[in-house]
């Protein structure tokens, strides 16, 4: 089944420590996007790729970098992790045309000791 | 600056019955409305959407309505059976976004038998 896949799903790492989380898709779509989403909160968007282009909203922290070498795959890291980027990521895509309607995976759940 | 919000974090209903789901929204530009629902363990999957040109559209057991004048929108489920047991967001889009949605904080479904 076509879909979107992240690694890991559990991802436990120290203060200050690098980190980066993966999501992977079958569906061959051209946007993909990664969202954090903190306890009890709404997800936030914290940027997304057209194809190659590199879209940063505003207030994303600079601590947070994304690379897309091809279009199955797409990479968040964290350079710097503090114990506020604790949060539930997910990764999603949509196709050209149908941006709203959007796949999402499972999640990695981000845990900052 | 949440610009949708649920402001029921949780509803509990009975098998058969219905189902009413509450969103509001501050920004008078977005055109485009969805609602996603989310299974423990696993990414938000898209349930309906509704254009602002609509005040209504239905599929299936799921209709949601738009009121743009009070800048709310609802979601019915009939009727509600325990499989829709789940964590509904609403989210909504400015007009060539790309995607870039904006969420709110989920409600909380449960159906009980």
């Amino acid at each position: 089944d076509a879909m979107v896949i992240q690694n890991p799903r559990y991802q436990v790492t120290q203060f200050g420590k690098p980190v980066t989380l993966s999501c992977s898709q079958t569906l061959n779509h051209n946007v993909m996007y990664w969202y954090q989403q903190k306890s009890s909160q709404a997800p936030k968007l914290l940027f997304h790729y057209y194809d190659k282009d590199f879209n940063n909203e505003a207030d994303t922290p600079d601590n947070f970098q994304s690379r897309r070498p091809n279009t199955s795959f797409c990479f968040l890291d964290i350079r710097s992790p503090g114990l506020g980027d604790a949060a539930m990521y997910l990764c999603a895509t949509s196709r050209r045309g149908s941006y709203n309607e959007q796949f999402f995976g499972p999640g990695t759940r981000l845990t900052v000791l | 600056d949440q610009q949708v919000k649920q402001n029921s974090p949780s509803l509990s209903v009975q098998e058969g019955r219905i189902s009413i789901l509450n969103c509001d929204y501050t920004n008078s530009m977005f055109d485009y409305f969805l609602w996603y629902k989310k299974y423990p363990a696993e990414g938000p999957t898209f349930l309906i959407s509704i254009s602002s040109i609509k005040d209504k559209n239905e599929d299936g057991r799921f209709t949601v309505f738009l009121n743009k004048s009070a800048k709310h929108l609802s979601l019915h489920i009939v009727p509600s059976q325990p499989g829709d047991s789940a964590v509904y967001f609403c989210a909504a889009s400015e007009p060539d976004s790309w995607g870039k949605l904006q969420f709110g904080a989920g409600t909380q479904v449960v159906v009980t038998p």
